[in-house]
């Protein structure tokens, strides 16, 4: 079964606090993960992808095969971090690609 | 940065009449996708399209909605006899790549079915 989970559907920190956001995915296949934000009333955009190994806006994410996790951490939270995060995994089906998409962690960074 | 462009943004329908969701995806793109998000739940998969043809499609696509590509700009997800329960935001998103890629979402489309 392809699925993704992202246990905490809230989560409030306050600026300048470290913050992490949990993702685990359940794949038989070789996993891709990103992270995909979406800010107030924006269009989702890519944060993070695991095979880059970048960090932006000072987010990194690990990929742990051995525990399936790809949580999301920043060391110091800023408020224009607000926003919704969405962990997703990248399956193949033949020659076809799709993501598959947590539920999403409300984040929310407070002053 | 180029943008997945979709129109309208908010649609509202009668129960049972035909919709169109309109898309222009980013132009050297070759692959395109459709996903929705039900309010308050999470955002899922309907169909993927590559070379002008369906490459999966999930099995909320079932025979109510086509996708099509008419005229090697726009991309269009048709719902051809709408349920409450298609009630949803519907994004578009598209890619140049297979592998790996950045996948670029749209705005999304508010469809609201009465």
């Amino acid at each position: 079964a392809q699925r993704v989970t992202q246990p905490e559907k809230l989560l409030s920190v306050f600026k300048g606090a470290p913050v992490e956001l949990k993702c685990n995915y359940s794949y038989s296949g070789s996993p891709e993960l990103f992270w995909y934000v979406q800010y107030s009333r924006q269009r989702l955009q890519l944060l993070l992808r695991h095979i880059s190994r970048e960090s932006i806006k000072g987010f990194t994410a690990d990929l742990n095969k051995g525990e399936t996790s790809f949580h999301l951490k920043k060391p110091f939270a800023q408020e224009e971090d607000s926003a919704m995060y969405y962990c997703a995994l990248g399956t193949r089906k033949g020659g076809s690609e799709k993501l598959v998409f947590g539920k999403g962690t409300k984040l929310t960074v407070n002053p | 940065e180029p943008e997945v462009t979709q129109t309208p943004s908010h649609q509202v329908t009668q129960m049972g009449q035909e919709v169109i969701l309109r898309c222009v995806p980013i132009s050297n793109h070759l692959y395109f996708y459709w996903y929705r998000q039900i309010l308050g739940q999470k955002v899922e998969f309907l169909v993927s399209f590559y070379n002008n043809e369906i490459s999966e499609k999930s099995e909320i696509f079932d025979d109510q909605f086509s996708v099509e590509r008419p005229d090697g700009s726009n991309f269009t997800l048709k719902i051809r006899s709408t349920k409450l329960e298609d009630s949803a935001m519907y994004f578009c998103a598209s890619k140049w790549g297979a592998t790996n890629e950045k996948l670029f979402f749209g705005s999304g489309t508010q469809l609201s079915v009465l």
